[in-house]
């Protein structure tokens, strides 16, 4: 069985900085998709990022960035120019290649953006 | 091309009554997945479906909690006589490909919240 482990419960940063969250995952698989989501105060689920494990380099949307270690199962997120609409829930998951495609979540962080 | 949708959004039940929550997957997708998130706590898996086809519901409890995506119409879980522990956030997602390649990306509705009095 898979595990995603956020070991940091909360995070701030300043308008403007850079913020970096941390996950690690436990698998025997070799080939398998990570992901990070946000849930604002809305609570509806958003994609960040995606991540192919089979890919080596690190996938980028806009501000967000993975830094994607393999061998240390590694997988953290670094958000560039934190804006106020940042701040949110944050959700590592992986999920397995093959035909059972479900999400392993993380317990996630929560972000604070500061004015 | 709208997202997945859930209704409804907010679900209020006295124990041991039913409680329906219903999912319209995005257009072209064919796979549904209902997580279940308690308070403070991360989603967990419950049920994977296609249409008509229940692929994995491991996450599911045994009793009271079913699934299904008829060929028709949304897809529904069932919570048959809720009690207190029942109370959470149900969210669906649904990808148009499964986990052996193609976009396996899961796009997640606004989620249910039930509340069991």
């Amino acid at each position: 069985a898979q595990t995603v482990t956020q070991s940091q419960p909360e995070m701030s940063v300043q308008e403007a900085e850079t913020v970096t969250l941390s996950c690690t995952y436990d698998t025997s698989e070799s080939n398998y998709y990570l992901f990070w989501y946000k849930q604002p105060p809305s609570r509806q689920m958003i994609l960040v990022i995606r991540q192919e494990a089979y890919k080596q380099q690190n996938a980028t949307e806009n501000r967000f960035s993975v830094n994607f270690q393999k061998a240390a199962k590694s997988f953290s997120l670094k958000i560039s120019d934190s804006q106020l609409g940042d701040t949110a829930m944050y959700f590592c998951a992986f999920m397995k290649f093959g035909a059972n495609s479900k999400l392993t979540f993380g317990k996630g962080i929560t972000l604070s953006v500061r004015p | 091309n709208a997202g997945v949708m859930q209704n409804p959004r907010h679900l209020v039940r006295r124990r041991g009554q039913e409680a329906r929550l219903r999912c319209s997957p995005m257009k072209g997708h064919s796979h549904v997945y209902w997580y279940r998130q308690l308070p403070e706590e991360g989603l967990k898996f419950m049920v994977y479906l296609q249409k008509e086809n229940i692929i994995d519901e491991s996450g599911m409890p045994k009793e009271r909690f079913s699934a299904e995506f008829p060929k028709e119409g949304p897809s529904i879980l069932r919570i048959q006589q809720v009690v207190r522990g029942d109370s959470a956030a149900y969210f669906c997602a649904s990808s148009p490909a499964g986990g052996a390649g193609g976009d396996v990306t899961q796009y997640f509705g606004p989620g249910t919240r039930l509340t069991v009095l």
